[in-house]
């Protein structure tokens, strides 16, 4: 079993939808959670970061963590085309600052 | 890109020739990364550095060597490159200052090996 699990996707939607990706992890030990933005032949973004469980949210972005779960959740409210990208997860222990990423989560929001 | 480039940003090689990338940072950050992506496998960490001549492997480190001889360059080699080193190489930063955990991506380099 992989770290950390991530639909590839893709994902098709219209343009004003909600968006709803995932992620979910085996190591218990992960205590930090980002979500990165990479288009297409560019490096990863940095979007979100999170530290345990909760919520943070940052204009139309929401990041969830639910640890007792071993579940994030990244929503994307009123949703652009210009949200058309990959998105991957990653997370780390505690002290580690290496980072296990997803695979990736491939989203094309239609116009 | 945060103050990081990656040079070159696309290189074809043969099987065999030693091949090094590098990174190069304006931002003054202890932390330097190489990724490696590659489709089905996503974003896998090759070697790390924590300072100057401070350096650790990460999950992918086989047939890779790193050196760090100045805070803003960090230096990938593939000493005889194989094919299944064909791969976008991604270097990474982040802050002892700052969060740490934050870490912010260059261009990338396409390498290809032939």
């Amino acid at each position: 079993q992989k770290e950390v699990e991530q639909d590839p996707g893709p994902l098709s939607v219209p343009e004003g939808a909600i968006v709803s990706l995932n992620c979910t992890y085996s190591n218990s030990a992960f205590q930090y959670f980002m979500w990165y933005r990479q288009y297409s032949r560019k490096g990863p973004e940095l979007l979100m970061y999170t530290y345990s469980s909760g919520n943070k949210e940052d204009g139309r972005f929401t990041a969830q963590v639910d640890k007792s779960s071993k579940y994030i959740s990244l929503f994307i409210r009123d949703s652009q085309p210009s949200d058309s990208a990959t998105y991957l997860c990653a997370m780390s222990p505690a002290g580690s600052y290496q980072l296990t990423f997803g695979k990736g989560t491939k989203l094309s929001v239609i116009p | 890109d945060a103050g990081i480039t990656q040079s070159p940003r696309h290189k074809v090689t043969e099987t065999g020739t030693p091949v090094t990338l590098r990174c190069h940072q304006t931002e003054n950050h202890r932390y330097m990364y190489w990724y490696r992506q590659d489709p089905g496998h996503g974003l896998r960490l090759i070697h790390y550095s924590y300072g100057v001549k401070d350096t650790d492997k990460g999950e992918v480190s086989d047939g890779y060597s790193v050196s760090r001889s100045k805070t803003e360059d960090f230096l990938l080699t593939l000493e005889s490159a194989t094919s299944s080193q064909t791969s976008v190489y991604f270097c990474a930063i982040s802050d002892s200052s700052g969060d740490p955990y934050e870490q912010y991506f260059g261009p990338g380099t396409r390498l290809t090996v032939t």
